[in-house]
């Protein structure tokens, strides 16, 4: 069972143009949506998270879209930049859970 | 200084060995955890453990036995080794619980010939 849901699989990108990554869940008291971004050879950091009394947290040219109701949230990278290529999670966890659960990640390019 | 730190980095070994993959975390975090990284890079959990006590066992086979001697490490050991055990074992560490921050270590790249 999948809880948490991430497509695409793979994502090309022009230099400058937006990458739009999406996931969807399942598990309504899932209350915690971080996003991670692993380079290759790297272990995951954390980019963003958000939690779900706001719709939208933005932290310089990333954004999370947050949509309670259609329980999905996306990543917004804007003015997508070669240095931004890399693998994406989402990732949800709920209360004081000792457990994240990630999609199955994203492959972003952004082709200079 | 480096906050989560694994060892060895690289391990190549025969199936059947028993082979162990060292973390320790300088952060002073309470919670430490075990990922498993398949050749799709799924990133799945193994372990959860809270100041030195498993919380988490997600149905990992019991030839996978976590360690922690206290809370700043947590080792991981295998048994019987087997060609799906052949992966990226990543180690990370939170301030307390899956809602914090957590932390990557480098990985291990585990290959079983």
């Amino acid at each position: 069972q999948q809880q948490v849901k991430q497509s695409p699989q793979s994502l090309i990108v022009q230099k400058g143009g937006i990458s739009i990554i999406n996931c969807a869940y399942e598990n309504t008291a899932f209350d915690y949506f971080p996003w991670y971004q692993q380079f290759p050879g790297k272990g995951p950091a954390l980019l963003i998270a958000i939690r779900p009394d706001v719709s939208e947290k933005k932290e310089g040219r990333f954004t999370i879209s947050f949509n309670k109701s259609a329980k999905q949230f996306s990543l917004h990278i804007m003015d997508s930049q070669p240095g931004d290529s890399a693998t994406y999670f989402c990732a949800a966890s709920k209360g004081s859970n000792y457990k994240l659960t990630f999609g199955k990640g994203t492959l972003l390019t952004v082709n200079p | 200084d480096t906050a989560v730190s694994q060892t060895p980095k690289y391990l190549v070994t025969q199936m059947g060995n028993d082979k162990s993959i060292k973390c320790e975390q300088n952060l002073g975090h309470d919670t430490m955890y075990w990922y498993k990284q398949d050749s799709k890079k799924f990133l799945k959990i193994m372990f959860s453990y809270n100041n030195k006590e498993l919380i988490i066992n997600e149905t990992v086979p019991n030839r996978f036995s976590p360690k922690s001697p206290d809370k700043a490490h947590l080792n991981l050991h295998i048994n019987s080794l087997e060609l799906g055990d052949s992966a990226v074992y990543f180690c990370a560490s939170s301030l307390q619980g899956a809602a914090d921050t957590q932390y990557f270590g480098p990985g291990t790249r585990l290959t079983v010939l």
